[in-house]
């Protein structure tokens, strides 16, 4: 199986602030890595495919990139609504998983 | 628009069996692979089981952690995705989502659309 670990798994951060999420998978995925933010209570929703497609709909202050084993999730300038927990997940071979998660809270 | 609205979920014995249901619309759901996703209380996503589509003939993927247990099906007829549960563990715990996963082609690997989910606890 192909492990993801994700860092850091909690982060503190302010209104503005530049955020850089990474995510390193245990073997190389190519570029099949997509990036999903969950707000406590609800459905993960898909921020980024294929590493760096933006889906639609997501704003452009959110990027991906990266390729084989290393992968980064950033937001440019954080917004009040971007306080969540984010989760990379690596599409390349069975069983499909997850990475542990990174929480982004307020400082 | 694409909608999943996910239903079944029990409070349930261990050993017991359950059968969880995805009603999808807006879509043309023969096209799409669709899986069920799991989440433990206070833990991280974990994948469960594929359907693929109807190019692929509906052949199905599991996590080795419900395979031999759970089985993942389809009807087109009801525009329906199901999952049964059978031999339930605590371990089993979660609440479970329905997701689309759109194609290009023959590459289907984008989990768009997710459900609200629908809670599932094994207890005795």
């Amino acid at each position: 199986d192909t492990q993801l670990t994700q860092s850091p798994s909690f982060l503190s951060a302010s209104v503005g602030d530049r955020v850089t999420i990474t995510c390193r998978a245990s073997q190389g995925i190519g570029s099949y890595l997509a990036w999903y933010q969950q707000q406590p209570g609800k459905a993960p929703n898909l921020l980024i495919y294929a590493t760096s497609t933006l889906q639609s709909g997501v704003p452009s202050r959110f990027s991906g990139s990266g390729s084989g084993t290393d992968f980064t999730l950033t937001i440019s300038s954080l917004q009040p609504e971007d306080f969540a927990t984010y989760y990379c997940q690596q599409l390349n071979s069975y069983p499909i998983t997850f990475g542990g998660g990174t929480k982004v809270e307020i400082k | 628009e694409a909608h999943l609205a996910e239903s079944g979920g029990d409070l349930v014995q261990p050993g017991g069996s359950l059968r969880l249901s995805c009603v999808v619309s807006g879509f043309t759901f023969s096209d799409h692979f669709m899986d069920w996703v799991r989440q433990a209380p206070g833990k991280g996503l974990e994948w469960v089981a594929r359907s693929k589509n109807k190019a692929f003939s509906y052949t199905t993927e599991y996590a080795a952690s419900v395979k031999g247990r759970f089985t993942i099906s389809r009807d087109e007829s009801r525009n329906s995705l199901y999952l049964q549960m059978n031999s339930l563990r605590t371990e089993d715990t979660a609440v479970y989502y329905c997701v689309r996963v759109a194609c290009t082609g023959r590459d289907c690997r984008v989990f768009d659309i997710w459900g609200q989910g629908t809670s599932v606890t094994v207890s005795s």
